[in-house]
């Protein structure tokens, strides 16, 4: 079975610092990952998916096999990124039953 | 329409009573999943449909729970017997395929048992 670990539940930063929330990950297949975020008083929505490599709102993660992780990081955290976030993994080839890690609460500080 | 739709918004309801929860996907959507939101538990999958068949139920805590989607539609989630370890936010998601698809969530309903 799969599993996903944030092991942050909590992460600070003042803005305009860099910022990386952790993901870990165990399955022994090719999952395909993905960042969710949820702003206050909005929906879940999708951030990022690996497979896209691409960079949204300034975040980019990179899935790192070797390591089974899959951070999302960004160099200058801004305000408005202020938000929960949750590490998701989905088996390479199912259906969208994903498997969420607990999730980060990120607070950037002015 | 304006996205995948769920009813009520907040719950509230006395252990060992029946709820039903309403979810509203996106038009032509297909796919269709439940999740729950609990403080200590993180997100959970519950069941997953495509068109009016559910082809995953495993999370589904127990025997209480029961969903069904009608017309390749609406969702509804039954939980039988409310127990107070139910309370949680339960999220409905809904995507084009099922596949490699972005899945789009609703806002939720608030379930509180007392």
């Amino acid at each position: 079975a799969q599993r996903v670990t944030q092991p942050e539940k909590l992460l600070s930063v003042f803005k305009g610092a860099p910022v990386e929330l952790k993901c870990n990950y165990s399955y022994s297949g090719s999952p395909e990952l993905f960042w969710y975020v949820q702003y206050s008083r909005q929906r879940l929505q999708l951030l990022l998916r690996h497979i896209s490599r691409e960079s949204i709102k300034g975040f980019t993660a990179d899935l790192n096999k070797g390591e089974t992780s899959f951070h999302l990081k960004k160099p200058f955290a801004q305000e408005e990124d202020s938000a929960m976030y949750y590490c998701a993994l989905k088996p390479g080839t199912s259906y969208g039953k994903l498997t969420f890690g607990q999730g980060t609460i990120l607070t950037v500080h002015p | 329409g304006a996205g995948v739709s769920q009813s009520p918004s907040n719950k509230v309801t006395e252990k060992g009573k029946d709820v039903e929860l309403r979810c509203d996907p996106i038009s032509g959507h297909t796919a269709l999943y439940w999740y729950r939101q609990s403080l200590g538990q993180g997100l959970e999958f519950l069941i997953y449909f495509q068109g009016n068949s559910a082809p995953d139920k495993s999370g589904l805590p127990s025997d209480r729970f029961s969903a069904e989607r009608t017309g390749g539609s609406v969702s509804t989630l039954t939980i039988q017997r409310t127990q107070q370890e139910d309370s949680a936010v339960y999220l409905c998601a809904s995507s084009f395929r099922d596949f490699n698809e972005k899945l789009f969530f609703g806002s939720g309903t608030q379930l509180s048992v007392l």
